[in-house]
């Protein structure tokens, strides 16, 4: 088993629709779980992290961690076409200085 | 405003020919990271580097060596280039202790022919 899954897409969705983009992950020592947003022919950003379980928001974004399900989601509502990126979720076990573990991508479109 | 760039957005080499990857960044970061990404493969950790004149294995290093002279610039060097490594190379960084953020570098699409 992988230590990240996450589904490739593309997802497509209208504007205005909420996003929802999930990814699993095998390992249970991972505490700090992170999502990435990647603007085509650009490096990744750091759009969101959280620490433990729960939720949290930044204006229109909201992680969401389920350690007992081991998956992470990050909602997008009223999504807008310059939302349209590649996301991917990340992951580090306790120790913050370990090696971070990348998810392959999911490619957003939003359709105007 | 914070900034990891790198020597070259895209790069056109003929197999069997050394390659250096030039990454520098402005935040006085202590970390630096080389990665490959590829279709279907996502990112790959190829190197990193913790100090000046220290580096460590990532995932992939086969191929690939590096070198930290000064803080700021780390490269990536492909003794002899092959075609299994077109791919877009990533350079990041971050500070110590604060690998969950990491700061990207635009990239570098390096064809290999």
């Amino acid at each position: 088993q992988k230590e990240v899954e996450q589904d490739p897409g593309p997802l497509s969705v209208p504007e205005g629709a909420i996003v929802s983009l999930n990814c699993t992950y095998s390992n249970s020592a991972f505490q700090y779980f992170m999502w990435y947003r990647q603007y085509s022919r650009k490096g990744p950003e750091l759009l969101m992290y959280t620490y433990s379980s729960g939720n949290k928001e930044d204006g229109r974004f909201t992680a969401q961690v389920d350690k007992s399900s081991k998956y992470i989601s990050l909602f997008i509502r009223d999504s807008q076409p310059s939302d349209s990126a590649t996301y991917l979720c990340a992951m580090i076990r306790m120790n913050r200085d370990d090696k971070i573990i990348f998810g392959k991508g999911t490619r957003l479109h939003i359709l105007p | 405003d914070v900034k990891v760039t790198q020597s070259s957005r895209y790069l056109v080499k003929r197999t069997g020919e050394k390659v250096f990857l030039e990454c520098v960044q402005d935040m006085d970061h202590e970390n630096m990271f080389w990665y490959r990404q590829d279709p279907g493969l996502g990112l790959r950790l190829i190197y990193f580097s913790y100090d000046v004149k220290m580096k460590e294995k990532g995932d992939i290093p086969e191929g690939y060596s590096v070198s930290r002279e000064k803080k700021e610039r780390f490269s990536l060097i492909l003794e002899s280039a092959s075609t299994n490594q077109t791919s877009m190379y990533l350079c990041a960084s971050t500070k110590r202790g604060e690998y969950n953020e990491q700061f990207f570098g635009p990239g570098t699409r390096l064809t290999v022919l």
